[in-house]
Parts: structure tokens; sequence; C-alpha cells
């Protein structure tokens, strides 16, 4: 099992507050995503990375900012939370082995509500 | 533009029975087909995984069938359990190929087994 962390699990918070959601992963993979998906839903991919200092947006427009600074960790950011965030976040992380596609390991999100 | 269309939206199946769950993409150049098992409260994880070289794989319970000329690749869950409720997810990628190299998701199927 692939060792991905996402803090806070669940997250309640007032409208225009400033949010960091963390992840964190320990397999030394150099991609990164952030994936928006209300519970049991289609996957949003809304950024993603494919190293350090290297971000970019992905198909759902979203908001939201991230940064890559260090390779095991890959922040996203709110400025400004709106009730239109509500949702939950998803981290990844991928490796590809010889001659397959990548294969993305999933942290356990984070269930953000803004009130 | 949906890539990867998927189908059905929801399953109602009965234990012991036979799952199937069918996924159709538009991009002739996609060559590598996973799909993803989620829990409700968990990230997906990949489930089982096929190339275009190969018309079938089967790994346990679970088998996926490719048929390229139609662009088409379903999941087979045999002997289905209780356990196996969950929401499924195809998806596509090109192996090697830089931002193509993500996975491209099906919009999900919430497989309900019942006893």
């Amino acid at each position: 099992e692939a060792d991905i962390y996402q803090t806070p699990r669940y997250l309640v918070i007032g409208t225009g507050k400033k949010i960091t959601l963390e992840c964190s992963q320990t397999m030394g993979h150099d991609k990164m995503y952030w994936y928006q998906q209300d519970p049991g839903m289609e996957l949003h991919l809304i950024h993603y990375s494919y190293g350090v200092n290297s971000t970019e947006k992905g198909d759902l427009s979203s908001e939201s900012t991230v940064s890559r600074i260090r390779t095991e960790h890959f922040p996203l950011t709110l400025e400004s939370a709106r009730p239109s965030h509500t949702s939950q976040y998803l981290c990844a992380s991928s490796v590809g082995l010889a001659g397959w596609g990548d294969t993305q390991y999933f942290g356990p999100g984070t269930r953000l509500t803004v009130l | 533009q949906q890539q990867v269309k998927q189908s059905p939206q929801s399953l109602i199946v009965q234990k012991g029975g036979i799952s199937i769950i069918n996924c159709a993409y538009e991009n002739t150049a996609f060559d590598y087909f996973p799909w993803y098992q989620q829990f409700p409260g968990k990230g997906p994880a990949l489930l089982i995984a096929i190339r275009p070289d190969v018309s079938e794989k089967k790994e346990g319970r679970f088998t996926i069938s490719f048929n390229k000329s139609a662009k088409q690749f379903s999941l087979h869950i045999m002997d289905s359990q209780p356990g196996d409720s969950a929401t499924y997810f195809c998806a596509a990628s090109i192996r090697g190929g830089g931002s193509q190299g993500n996975l491209i998701f099906g919009k999900g199927t919430k497989l309900s087994v019942k006893p």
C-alpha cells in the first residue's frame, strides 16, 4: 500500500477564509495530482505537477492554487473559500512501471465544507 | 468532450451474480486501460489494468475484456460479493505521454451487491 497522506481529513470553515489542504507522499514520486470529487461521483483533475517547481492546471477550472517546492509535498490553497468550494479533494501521486502506464496512488481525501 | 464514457451509472447485482461495467473511448492513441475501485470514505485504488496487445486479462474474480476495433473495454466481476460494493472507475491514458499520460477517468459506476 502506498504512503500518501492528506490533512485535515475534514474541514468546516466560513466563507472568505484562506485554507491550505496538505498532501505528502513518502514514495519519492515525481508526479502528483489534485482531484475534486463529490462523494462517489466523477473525478475532476484540478492541478498536477511533474516535479519540483512544476505545476499545471487540470481539466476543471479551479480558483485554487498549488505549489511544489519539495518532491514529497504538494499543498493546495484556496485564498477565499466559498460555499461552491464544498467538495472532497483527493491528492494522488504516480509512478510508471516499465511497459505500463502510470499507477496513481490516492490519499484518503479531505472533505471540505464551506458555510 | 468526454473521452472515456462509462456505463451504467449504477448497478445492483445479487450475491453470486456477474457484474459488468462498460467503457468506450475515443482517442485511438490510448494504450493503457486501468480500472480503479473506490470504497466510501477512501481514495480510489488500482484494481486491474490492461494493455491493447491482449484482449483479456484476469485476476481472481476480476476480468477486463478489451475490444480494440470497437474502442471498448469492460470489467467483469464474477461471483459478486457484498464486499465488492463500491464505485468503479475506468480510465485510459497514453503510456509515457507527458501530460497525455495523465489518466482520463470515466464518470464512475456505483455497484451494490445485495446479499
